[in-house]
């Protein structure tokens, strides 16, 4: 599986956007790249997910490299409730394999 | 509401017990996973079903048997468990398909005694 690289900690302020980065640079051509978040005592949610072109959802943004090495998850207005830990999955597109396979991810603390 | 449940949320068991997980989704699911998320490691994934059948295991000791009746129920029933197999168990589901989302429960809080 193509790994991932993210900070393990970030810290914003509350009514601020947020740029979440993830590298992968071995990611694949036919690799996904997912996001899911982990709130305090509750299983993952998904956020977004996106293979070339940027993308939003009522969520997030998803912005993604050129050469797609590299992502930027962005909150565009940080809450309390974004508090959690940021996880950048890549899922390959072939093969039908369904498995997400989760790093350590980025823990974001906002600051009221 | 994620639709998706399990239960028990919290369970404690000595080595020598058997005890079982259940999950239950009500979304219409034909896909479902175990993972386990161990104090300070990423979440790892143990089991995938796939229209009932199981297509993936990831290395998981036989300590750990997993079932699934259909496409709405996915157990993991557990015996001789050590205390290391202490963790969090999540179970998730979502369409068959690449690039949809899994839902994920609440989790079962295991600890081995």
């Amino acid at each position: 599986d193509a790994k991932t690289t993210q900070p393990n900690s970030m810290e914003s302020n509350e009514e601020e956007p947020v740029h979440l980065p993830c590298n992968h640079s071995t990611i694949s051509g036919t690799d996904y790249i997912h996001w899911y978040r982990q709130l305090p005592s509750q299983g993952p949610e998904y956020v977004i997910h996106g293979l070339t072109s940027n993308v939003n959802n009522r969520m997030a943004s998803l912005a993604i490299a050129e050469d797609r090495k590299s992502s930027t998850l962005i909150l565009h207005r940080a809450t309390l409730r974004d508090a959690a830990v940021y996880y950048c999955i890549l899922r390959d597109g072939q093969g039908g394999s369904e498995k997400l396979v989760f790093g350590k991810g980025t823990k974001l603390t906002v600051n009221p | 509401e994620t639709g998706v449940t399990q239960t028990p949320r919290h369970l404690v068991m000595g080595m020598t017990n058997k005890k079982s997980l259940k999950c239950e989704q009500h979304l219409g699911h034909n896909a479902m996973y175990w993972y386990k998320q161990s104090a300070k490691k990423p979440l790892e994934l143990m089991f995938v079903y796939n229209f009932k059948e199981q297509t993936e295991n990831n290395s998981v000791p036989s300590r750990f048997s997993p079932e699934c009746p259909n496409s709405s129920h996915l157990f993991l029933h557990l015996h001789t468990l050590q205390p290391e197999d202490s963790a969090l168990y999540l179970c998730a589901s979502s369409r068959t398909g690449l690039g949809n989302e899994q839902f994920f429960g609440p989790g079962t809080r295991l600890t081995v005694l």
